[in-house]
């Protein structure tokens, strides 16, 4: 069945760095959109950036921009995401997700991975 | 942008009851809108995709309606299974979130 996993979480410091990854299973992750959502404790939900099948596009939220990179290996069925100049509101649970199309998102996400926890504290 | 706000923040129901969480756009919006079902500790799960379409394994007591500004998701006979928290999304854009429950 489709799936995906999320790895890389952890404690880092403010102004530190850290990749998430999200292994995928079950379908075809070389013609999927990808996205990156993200959950503080006890709030809601927020989107942070999703990328292209190809990785030629690659979309931001205004939070992570310029400090957040997303990214691909469709040879490895892998999605990343480089986390740069952590600040404590990046504290959260980092899910990945996919999209059901391809090129331009159709903005509804199945599946989604388990989230793993980033906490950003000195 | 867009801001997505829902209605009721909490909402306490019975199990049998019928259930109305409404989700307002800050300005008339396609039909991209989806409902999310999140349990504790859980990711959240898709029950309805543009508006009114239901996920494939969702249970038909759920259901999606409505256009323009406003849109609602019904769940026809609350189920013991259905306490939860639940999200609209437009785009990128969250609902806070209605919290269902006993």
């Amino acid at each position: 069945q489709l799936q995906l996993v999320e790895s890389g979480g952890g404690v880092v410091q403010p102004g530190g760095s850290l990749r998430l990854s999200c292994a995928a299973s079950g379908f075809t992750f070389s013609n999927s959109v990808m996205h990156w959502v993200r959950q503080a404790p006890g709030k809601g939900l927020e989107w942070v950036a999703f990328i292209r099948f190809d990785g030629s596009n690659k979309y931001y939220g205004d939070s992570v921009k310029g400090r957040f990179i997303i990214s691909r290996d469709n040879s490895k069925n892998t999605l990343y995401l480089q986390m740069n100049s952590l600040r404590p509101d990046d504290t959260a649970v980092y899910y990945c997700a996919k999209d059901p199309t391809g090129v331009a998102p159709h903005w509804h996400f199945d599946p989604w991975g388990q989230g793993t926890l980033v906490t950003v504290s000195s | 942008d867009i801001q997505m706000t829902q209605s009721p923040s909490t909402l306490s129901a019975s199990v049998g009851d019928r259930v109305t969480i409404t989700c307002r756009a800050s300005q008339s919006i396609t039909g991209w809108l989806a409902w999310y079902q999140q349990k504790p500790g859980r990711a959240p799960r898709v029950l309805i995709y543009q508006a009114s379409n239901l996920q494939s394994g969702v249970p038909s007591r759920f259901s999606g309606s409505g256009s323009g500004t406003e849109f609602t998701l019904t769940i026809s006979s609350l189920q013991p299974d259905d306490f939860a928290t639940y999200y609209c999304q437009h785009y990128r854009a969250f609902g806070q979130g209605t919290k269902v429950e006993i």
